[in-house]
């Protein structure tokens, strides 16, 4: 089955400095997603890609949609405390036959330290 | 944007019990809802697709006798784990997604979860 590798697994940060996470795959996705996830919550949809090589930004955070359609990241600018959490990257298969079943990425824990 | 609202928040019961977990689309029609499992510290596992009126599509590995899966409408699906035992304790997620205009898909959104624990 599709793999997707996430790095890093952890960050620990300085409140105001930028971070980057990425997530590649053995194969191609026609769609990208940035989450994050809160203890004791359901995932946030933070940002969503579409097109290979989109760049999308929502505030703070910007995602790209690697060329290739294997790999896409996602960098949170001037980090501040609440950015803490757990970001999965997820990929959803090629076409509707599969029901758009997502493939997650094991997560990258934020902490961002005041 | 897109809510899904899942209850109970949390769910505390014997072995033994039966207990039904409800995943709503509040304000879109969900053609698709997904239910996940996350244990600790890991990502989320997809457990079973369900579409509206027909059955669910069960992922390798999930007895579907164990996780009955109901999606009788554009804004409900409920997942009820039977004689639930404490292996089965764990947070359960659902997620909704309808259909853009344009034929394309929605992606998924995702209720705040079900902490299942089982004595």
């Amino acid at each position: 089955g599709q793999q997707l590798n996430q790095s890093p697994q952890s960050m620990f940060i300085q409140e105001g400095e930028d971070v980057s996470m990425n997530c590649t795959s053995s194969s191609i996705f026609n769609t990208w997603l940035w989450y994050k996830q809160d203890p004791g919550e359901g995932p946030v949809l933070l940002i969503a890609l579409y097109k290979a090589g989109e760049l999308t930004s929502n505030g703070r955070l910007t995602a790209q949609f690697g060329i290739t359609r294997k790999d896409s990241f996602l960098n949170i600018s001037a980090s501040i405390p609440s950015d803490v959490g757990i970001y999965f990257c997820a990929g959803q298969y090629p076409g509707g036959g599969s029901n758009y079943k997502l493939t997650f990425g094991k997560g990258t824990l934020l902490t961002v330290n005041p | 944007g897109a809510v899904v609202s899942q209850h109970p928040s949390r769910v505390i019961c014997k072995s033994g019990t039966s207990v039904k977990i409800e995943c709503r689309s509040l304000d879109f029609q969900a053609t698709t809802m997904f239910w996940y499992r996350q244990f600790p510290k890991q990502s989320l596992m997809l457990m079973a697709t369900s579409n509206e009126g027909s059955k669910a599509t069960y992922e390798q590995g999930v007895e579907k006798d164990k996780f009955l899966i109901n999606h009788a409408s554009l804004t409900l699906s409920t997942l009820t784990v039977t004689s639930a035992h404490p292996e089965d304790s764990s947070f359960y997620i659902c997620s909704a997604r309808g259909e853009g205009r344009s034929g394309l898909g929605q992606p998924q959104h995702f209720g705040d979860g079900t902490r299942l624990s089982i004595l």
